[in-house]
């Protein structure tokens, strides 16, 4: 079956503490993106991958890393500089990056204690 | 700016009931029009897209046109179920450049026995 997993699906933090999401797909999509998703909000754009090796910020990087080594793999780092990390991080992928369709993973629901 | 309002919720109906939940947007250009679902604790699932004005996206009985002249990409149904109680999120993507999908801030729906 073809998709985007994400792992885990729940993660608690200590406050301070660096973490990492995972986000891998078997779609062969060249583009890759994660958002994050408050209560009673749309999605905002952190960062987004068009390529192997390339990737740049969204709307709001601050406190976040990424990396895309291989095609399949978009992990996401949230670091203690993010200054409210609490929150349901999804990633998405898409055939190209001039593509209008994105497809989502399940989500990882991150939670600072 | 670019951006999408969509009406707030929570919406409650009963089943079998008319759905409508109303989306506008403002966009430079000429974006491609999104519904995305979001059942609780997962990710979000397309449910339709336009591409240019006066298409019409439909799936699963839920339908929405592309209306250029209003800026509107209305979401109907006319007969809801219990199991269409979900987030639906109004979204659009820029022609041009990377996908970044820019997200209205979601709508409630309970549909009750």
């Amino acid at each position: 079956d073809g998709g985007i997993t994400q792992s885990p699906k729940y993660l608690f933090r200590k406050e301070g503490q660096n973490v990492t999401l995972s986000c891998e797909q078997n779609l062969n999509h060249d583009a890759m993106y994660w958002y994050r998703q408050d209560p009673g909000q749309g999605l905002r754009l952190i960062y987004y991958s068009q390529i192997v090796n390339d990737f740049q910020k969204g709307d709001i990087a601050e406190g976040y890393s990424v990396s895309r080594e291989k095609k399949e793999s978009f992990p996401l780092t949230v670091t203690s500089a993010q200054k409210n990390p609490t929150a349901f991080y999804l990633c998405a992928s898409s055939i190209k990056p001039d593509y209008n369709e994105q497809f989502f993973g399940p989500g990882t629901r991150l939670t600072v204690l | 700016g670019n951006s999408v309002t969509q009406m707030e919720g929570p919406v409650t109906l009963s089943e079998e009931a008319f759905l409508t939940i109303n989306c506008t947007y403002t966009a430079t250009g000429y974006p491609s029009l999104f519904w995305y679902v979001q059942y609780p604790g997962e990710g979000l699932q397309l449910l339709l897209k336009a591409t240019k004005a006066d298409d019409k996206g439909s799936n699963k009985g839920f339908e929405a046109t592309y209306r250029k002249e209003t800026t509107s990409f209305h979401l109907e149904k006319g007969s809801v179920q219990v199991s269409d109680s979900a987030v639906y999120f109004c979204a659009l993507i820029l022609s041009g450049g990377y996908n970044k999908l820019i997200f209205g801030a979601g709508t409630r729906l309970a549909v009750h026995p």
